[in-house]
């Protein structure tokens, strides 16, 4: 079944601490996203990516970084963890015809 | 201006009621309008899509656009408590990156 995974789906972490949360669809979409979210708040768009190798800062700026080597594979990574990284992440992939919502990674920096 | 506005609630109806949630966007060049219900601490799911002015039924829901006056709502019949969620508008164009998503509409359903 085509579907769109995210691991792990919570992580506490120490400061400073180097993290990758993994994002993987079997949708075939070419179009992918990171949006970060805190509780009751809205969406914010930090990445998104176009197709393999093509990727572009959202909304709101944020320190961490994204790759696309692969079509069905959008990693997020953060180099240095900080308290003010505590958020729920959700990844997506589209079509033309919506989004589709991974479960999200709820992230606690301490 | 936002891309998308909505009202943020909470909207607040008697369980049997009908739920009226509104949205209006700022391209007028849009051609593709969703809503997603996303419940507290999920992910969202999108119940619906609309691509064409006028109404579209799926069970207890309806989409409602009019582009002209670049408004899209959702109405929900015989509201249940599960229905208590936020529900996020969100619109777009074809072969565009990315859609705009609203802040969403926090929506209670009292039994």
């Amino acid at each position: 079944e085509a579907d769109i995974y995210q691991t792990p789906r919570y992580l506490v972490i120490g400061t400073g601490k180097k993290i990758t949360l993994e994002c993987s669809q079997t949708m075939g979409h070419d179009k992918m996203y990171w949006y970060q979210q805190d509780p009751g708040m809205e969406l914010h768009l930090i990445h998104y990516s176009y197709g393999v190798n093509s990727t572009e800062k959202g909304d709101l700026s944020s320190e961490s970084t994204v790759s696309r080597i692969r079509t069905e594979h959008f990693p997020l990574t953060l180099e240095s963890a900080r308290p003010s990284h505590t958020s729920q992440y959700l990844c997506a992939s589209s079509d033309d015809y919506g989004y589709t919502f991974g479960s999200g990674t709820r992230l606690t920096v301490v | 201006q936002k891309e998308v506005e909505q009202n943020s609630g909470p909207l607040s109806v008697p369980e049997g009621a009908i739920a009226s949630l509104n949205c209006t966007y700022s391209d007028r060049g849009s051609q593709s309008f969703f809503w997603y219900r996303q419940y507290s601490g999920k992910s969202p799911e999108l119940i619906m899509s609309i691509y064409s002015n006028g109404d579209k039924e799926d069970g207890r829901f309806t989409a409602q656009l009019n582009k002209a006056s670049q408004y899209v709502s959702l109405l929900i019949r015989d509201s249940q408590p599960s229905d208590s969620a936020t529900y996020l508008c969100a619109v777009g164009r074809y072969n565009f990156n990315k859609f705009y998503f609203g802040s969403g509409t926090k929506l209670n359903v009292k039994p």
